[in-house]
């Protein structure tokens, strides 16, 4: 099974400020066919179920705002949300989709 | 509008049985792969089972197999979980999902339920 593994498990950032996500996958998830990555991201907030934000590591789902950003390829991801806002504060999780699927342990990002 | 509800959660002793079901509209149902994923009181996500479009096709965690049994019923865009032998380790919150594809192979989730919670305690 591929093990997807974030860093930080929570993080404060102020108002404004840049936020940086990290996920690591223990094997590749980049399918040489296609030159894929099978890597998504999604936003949980307290009492909701998760939103994607952003598949094939980079693509930003429809209605998302610009500040939000994927990048990375074959086993190191990151999630960027280049200025902070209030509504951002919720757990963000990367999941694989490469073979089944496999969730990150998530992230709690908070205001400092 | 795409839209799923669950249903079928509760309070339920260890060793017995629960159907969470998923009434799904706004789209066409068989075209896509479905999912379950559930989330353990103040925990992180984990995928459970996935099933194709036209149900031929199921997955299965090694955490639910030969426990859980995935199914669908096309004809009323429907998708069901049969939960046997429920251990407390099972206790959660468990969301339905959308896939992308017909055959869930490569694909991501782009709509979820809200949720039902199933509570596995004596």
């Amino acid at each position: 099974d591929i093990v997807m593994t974030q860093s930080p498990d929570s993080l404060a950032v102020s108002l404004g400020e840049r936020a940086t996500i990290n996920c690591k996958s223990s094997q590749s998830v980049l399918y040489s066919s296609n030159n894929k990555n099978y890597l998504a991201w999604y936003q949980q907030k307290p009492g909701q179920p998760p939103k994607l934000l952003i598949y094939w590591a980079s693509t930003r789902e429809s209605g998302v705002p610009d500040r939000f950003s994927g990048s990375g390829s074959g086993t190191d991801f990151t999630l960027t949300i280049s200025s902070l806002q209030a509504e951002d504060v919720a757990v963000y999780y990367c999941q694989q989709y490469y073979n089944t699927h496999t969730f990150g342990q998530g992230t709690k990002l908070e205001i400092k | 509008e795409v839209q799923l509800v669950e249903s079928g959660g509760g309070l339920i002793q260890p060793g017995g049985s629960l159907r969470l079901s998923c009434a799904a509209s706004g789209f066409t149902f068989s075209s896509y792969a479905m999912s379950w994923v559930r989330q353990a009181p103040g925990k992180g996500l984990e995928w459970v089972s996935s099933i194709s479009g036209s149900g031929g096709s199921s997955y299965y965690g090694d955490s639910v197999k030969g426990r859980l049994t995935i199914s669908r019923d096309n004809s009323k865009n429907t998708l069901n979980l049969q939960m046997n032998s429920l251990r407390a380790e099972d206790t959660a919150v468990y969301y339905c999902a959308k896939s992308t594809t017909m055959t869930d192979a490569g694909s991501y989730m782009d709509v979820w339920g809200k949720g039902t919670t199933v509570t596995v305690s004596s």
